[in-house]
């Protein structure tokens, strides 16, 4: 089965730096690697996700990540945060599986953005 | 108009008593999820539904119990809540068509039981 390891519980950030969140995976087969952001008082909403092809992958409000297959890695990564930014990111992954997939998420990072 | 919707956004019970959550959609999606989110552990899957007649256990349905209505709707019922079960329940759905199973989400209800 796979897994995903979110090694960063909290990341404070100032505001305009740049910040990386990390996310490993586990999975003996290849996979689908997607980063869902959590606004406070709302759902999960979609930032990027990777299937195949190009390994960086660029997102809504500035995120891009990057699938790393030999780390088994899809850290995200801005390169100037806002306050806007403050938000929980979850990294997930799903196995290819003929339309049974299910999605594994990550316990989350939450971002605090310093002004 | 939201494309996922939860009701209700926030509820406050009583060890005991029974409680329904419900979730409709107008996505038009076949797949529907009920997760539950708590501090430090991301979002567990209780209970997912691939269509109209399919039901299957997730992580954690141990406490839970679901009805799918229709394509749209989706319930959620706690038969005799616990303090445990003090949670963020988030309600999703997703197109078998597109591969990956990516999953679109409802705004969430805050469950809090005393």
């Amino acid at each position: 089965a796979q897994s995903v390891t979110q090694l960063d519980s909290q990341v404070p950030v100032f505001e305009e730096a740049p910040v990386e969140l990390r996310c490993n995976y586990s999975s003996s087969v290849s996979v689908y690697l997607f980063w869902y952001v959590q606004y406070p008082n709302q759902g999960l909403q979609l930032l990027l996700k990777y299937l195949s092809g190009s390994t960086l992958v660029k997102g809504i409000n500035g995120f891009e990540a990057e699938f790393n297959k030999s780390q088994t890695s899809f850290h995200l990564r801005k390169p100037s945060v806002h306050i806007s930014d403050t938000a929980e990111y979850f990294c997930a992954v799903s196995v290819p599986n003929f339309g049974n997939e299910k999605l594994t998420f990550g316990t989350g990072t939450r971002l605090t953005i310093i002004p | 108009d939201a494309d996922v919707t939860q009701t209700p956004r926030n509820r406050i019970t009583k060890t005991g008593k029974r409680i329904m959550l419900e979730c409709s959609q107008t996505k038009g999606h076949d797949r529907m999820y009920w997760y539950r989110q708590d501090p430090g552990l991301g979002l567990q899957l209780i209970y997912y539904s691939f269509d109209v007649k399919d039901i299957n256990k997730g992580e954690i349905s141990d406490g839970y119990s679901v009805s799918r209505q229709a394509q749209a709707k989706f319930s959620l019922s706690l038969e005799s809540a616990i303090p445990n079960q003090t949670a963020l329940y988030f309600c999703a759905t997703s197109d078998p068509n597109i591969r990956s199973n990516e999953q679109f989400f409802g705004p969430g209800t805050r469950l809090t039981v005393l």
